[in-house]
């Protein structure tokens, strides 16, 4: 399986802050990357797919950018709705494989 | 809009079988450009992909091998609903079970609630 690794494994900033999470894949996965965001309790909710396109609905203070093997997501100014755990996810092989996790705080 | 709505028992004993459904609205089972997925996740592991069935004239099927035979995923177009049994369950298979929609740009866009099943006598 293709390994996920995102960095790093929580973070606390402050509103309006730009915040930035990584994601590296242990082979190269083209731009089959997904980010999602996923609250106590709850199941994950689509940010991005292939990389850097916007999900319908999604806030323009999301982005992501990459390829290959190293992904990144950003958020141009944090919003106290934004907290949550952040994963990746590859969907380059059927047997979809998640990073750890990047928890946010404000 | 796409909703998945899942149902089954929270408690599992040991050696039995954990089975757990995921009704469709919003699409069709038999949408051919979308796959539909069973994801679980917990503390020790996160996220594990389980198996995905997906339509194209007929169902397909593909499990993860590390599940050693023991998963079966069934489709049941009369009630637009997918299924899953996970057979001779250990407390290994605790976890919150999800399904969810694997649209046509190879994303999961649209997830069930999840619902925990706890493995235990």
């Amino acid at each position: 399986d293709i390994q996920m690794t995102q960095s790093p494994s929580s973070l606390s900033a402050f509103v309006g802050d730009r915040v930035n999470i990584s994601c590296r894949a242990s082979q190269s996965i083209g731009v089959h990357l997904n980010w999602y965001r996923q609250n106590l309790g709850k199941a994950p909710n689509l940010l991005i797919f292939g990389a850097a396109t916007l999900h319908s609905g999604v806030p323009s203070r999301f982005s992501g950018s990459g390829s290959g093997t190293e992904f990144t997501l950003t958020i141009s100014s944090l919003q106290p709705g934004d907290v949550g755990t952040y994963y990746c996810q590859q969907s380059y092989r059927t047997s979809l494989t998640f990073g750890q996790g990047t928890n946010v705080e404000i | 809009q796409v909703q998945l709505q899942q149902s089954g028992p929270g408690l599992v004993k040991p050696s039995q079988t954990l089975s757990v459904t995921c009704d469709i609205s919003g699409d069709s089972l038999t949408n051919n450009v979308v796959s539909w997925f069973w994801i679980r996740q917990s503390p020790s592991r996160g996220f594990e992909w389980l198996g995905k069935t997906y339509f194209r004239s007929t169902f397909y099927f593909d499990y993860a091998v590390s599940l050693k035979g023991r998963l079966t995923i069934t489709p049941d177009t009369s009630k637009n609903q997918i299924s899953l049994h996970l057979t001779s369950v250990t407390p290994e298979d605790t976890a919150v079970y999800y399904c969810a929609r694997q649209g046509q740009w190879l994303n999961l866009d649209s997830w069930g609630q999840g619902i925990l099943v706890t493995v235990s006598s």
